[in-house]
């Protein structure tokens, strides 16, 4: 079974430029997660998506951030435009119903310089 | 506001030593627990899942145990290896939305 597939892995941009992640979920993963991990720290839930809609994304900061999931099965983070505290790892995960177990991929690590 | 924090913050034991890595948290109405390991440069992988229901889980050589009214999670690691050299963290489900707060991690180094 393919695991949860994330690109770009990096990723290095100038301050107020913008940015673009992409994830795909495991297939038949009805539930996507986007997270922060800042180094040294755990990583933070950035937005909830079930099927295409958004269950949660009280963390996300809309001034900046947006994120979408058409058609309930690809979603794309964007930052725009980018801060040097948003240098950190971008983590997608999904799982196949909630609760359930969450699978990661292997993240996106953005520097902005 | 849940909030998860874990001790210590890094870990550096001889290998075949049996170890405690522990996890407290706010508040006790979670759903479940969970510990993920984080390899370096690489995503987290589920290790164990712990409902609100039960007291502890085990696979392998991991255990983790849950005390809700306490505010606690442990992880226990039996005759530790190299391999298990990683970053293990624990994250509470406060809902079935399964949205996780997780700790900041401990940071384990088995040395041969």
């Amino acid at each position: 079974e393919a695991g949860v597939a994330q690109s770009p892995r990096y990723k290095i941009i100038e301050k107020r430029q913008s940015v673009a992640f992409w994830c795909n979920p495991i297939s038949g993963h009805a539930t996507l997660y986007w997270y922060q991990q800042i180094l040294g720290q755990g990583p933070k839930l950035l937005i909830q998506f079930q099927n295409n809609g958004v269950v949660d994304d009280s963390q996300l900061p809309k001034d900046r951030f947006s994120a979408e999931r058409l058609k309930g099965v690809d979603s794309t983070l964007k930052i725009q435009p980018a801060k040097l505290e948003d240098s950190a790892v971008y983590l997608c995960a999904s799982s196949q119903r909630q609760p359930d177990t969450q699978y990661f991929g292997p993240g996106t690590r953005l520097t902005v310089l | 506001k849940q909030e998860v924090t874990q001790i210590p913050a890094a870990l550096s034991v001889p290998e075949g030593e049996n170890l405690v890595l522990n996890c407290s948290f706010t508040d006790s109405a979670i759903y479940n627990l969970q510990w993920f390991r984080q390899d370096p440069g690489k995503g987290l992988t589920s290790l164990l899942l712990i409902q609100s229901s039960q007291r502890e889980q085990t696979s392998g050589r991991l255990n983790a145990s849950l005390d809700k009214s306490s505010g606690r999670s442990t992880l226990y690691i039996a005759a530790s290896q190299p391999g298990d050299s990683a970053t293990y963290l624990c994250a509470a489900n406060n809902n079935a939305g399964n949205m996780l707060t997780f700790g900041g991690g401990t940071r384990l180094m088995v040395k041969p």
